[in-house]
Formats: structure tokens, sequence, C-alpha cells
């Protein structure tokens, strides 16, 4: 049972360009939600975050959309730069007492220079 | 300001084996949170641990098992190794448990043969 899923295991962007990343989920009790950025052998970085009574989230070159009707969370990067080359995750969870965050299975994002 | 560090970086095991996973959170961070990373997956929260007691557990079976020392650093421990048990096991530290970003150690390669 997938409850966050990221149904586009890779994309390709030009620099300079706006990279699109999306992400489904399917419990609307989820309150919280994060993206993460990978690099190869190193741990998940925490990257931008949104409240479930927010639809949308900036910081910098990065802006999180949260469309809760559709349970559509997407994740905006503009540019794209090749550093912003990575594996993103999102990650969702429901506070009870904690957050214990839901993952999903990531994209791999590549910037083209 | 020192991060999330995690040891060993690799570790090799027989299936059967019990293997101990250690983790220093970052500084001021009094909460530990422990992720399975399976091949081609994302993150699955194991466990958290808040003023060394296990606060919030995932799907994993009681052969996982957790430690806090009164440093905030924790341990992870696997009993009856498997090898379904092979992962990228991270450890997240937090301000607290109700603070909603998790900061991500390298992580520790685990291969169970």
């Amino acid at each position: 049972d997938q409850q966050v899923k990221q149904n586009s295991p890779s994309l390709s962007v030009q620099e300079g360009r706006i990279s699109i990343l999306n992400c489904d989920y399917t419990n609307s009790m989820f309150d919280y939600f994060l993206w993460y950025k990978k690099y190869p052998a190193e741990g998940p970085t925490f990257l931008i975050s949104i409240s479930s009574i927010k639809d949308k989230n900036e910081d910098g070159r990065f802006t999180v959309f949260l469309n809760k009707s559709a349970k559509h969370l997407s994740l905006h990067i503009v540019p794209s730069q090749p550093g912003d080359s990575a594996v993103y995750f999102c990650a969702a969870s429901r506070f009870s007492g904690t957050y214990k965050y839901i993952f999903g299975t990531g994209t791999r994002l590549k910037v083209l220079a | 300001e020192t991060g999330v560090t995690q040891s060993p970086t690799h570790l090799i095991k027989t299936r059967g084996q019990q293997v101990t996973l250690r983790c220093s959170s970052q500084s001021g961070h009094n909460t530990v949170s422990w992720y399975q990373q399976a091949l081609g997956q994302g993150p699955q929260f194991i466990f958290q641990y808040y003023r060394e007691e296990e606060n919030g557990r995932g799907n994993f079976p009681p052969r996982f098992s957790g430690l806090q020392f009164p440093n905030y650093s924790s341990e992870l421990n696997v009993n009856a190794l498997e090898l379904d048990d092979s992962a990228l096991y991270l450890c997240a530290s937090s301000l607290g448990p109700v603070s909603y970003e998790q900061y991500f150690g390298p992580g520790t390669r685990l291969t169970v043969t």
C-alpha cells in the first residue's frame, strides 16, 4: 500500500528551464509534507516543506504547491541548474505525537548543460 | 555546528547474525529517527527516540530495536539478520518530536549474505 507515490522515476530538463517534480498521496489526514534532495553516497538533504493549511511555499528557486482536493503536490525549480541533478523524494506525515514520514520512491532529475 | 554522523559506512554480515549501527545527532537535536532504504525505494520509518525512549514505531518486527543515550546519540540493533535486511540505514535528527524538519546522516550500507 503505497501512500505516497512519485510516478515519474526520472526527468531530464535543460539548464535554465523549469523542473516540475510531482507527488501524489492517498491519505487525506497527512498534515505536513517535505521535499528532500539526495546525491549519491549522501543522506537526503532537506529542501522545502509545506503544511496542509497552505497551498504554496517558496524558498529561492524552489516552490512547493499543494492541491489538497487532488491529493497532489509538486516541486518547481526555476531556473534549473546542473547542480540540481539528484534524486528528489517527497515525504508526508500525519502528526501523531511526532512526525513519522512516509516517503515516495523518488524522481531522478538530470539537468542538462 | 556538527551535522548528523553515522558509523560504520559499510557493513557486511551473514544471515542470522546481529548488527549495531550508530548515529550522532546534529548539535542541539534531541530526537533521532531511523529509516531503512531498500534499493530503488524511498526511506521507510523504523522508529524514533526522544528522551531515551521509543516515541513512535513503523511496521518493523521486534528484532529491530534501538537505544538513545543521554548525549542524544542513538543505536539501531537488528537481531537474526535476514537477506531482506540488506539496505541503506539512515538516521535523522530533529529539534524535538514536534519539529517537522528532520536532518539526515549519510547512512550505513548493510549487506547481508
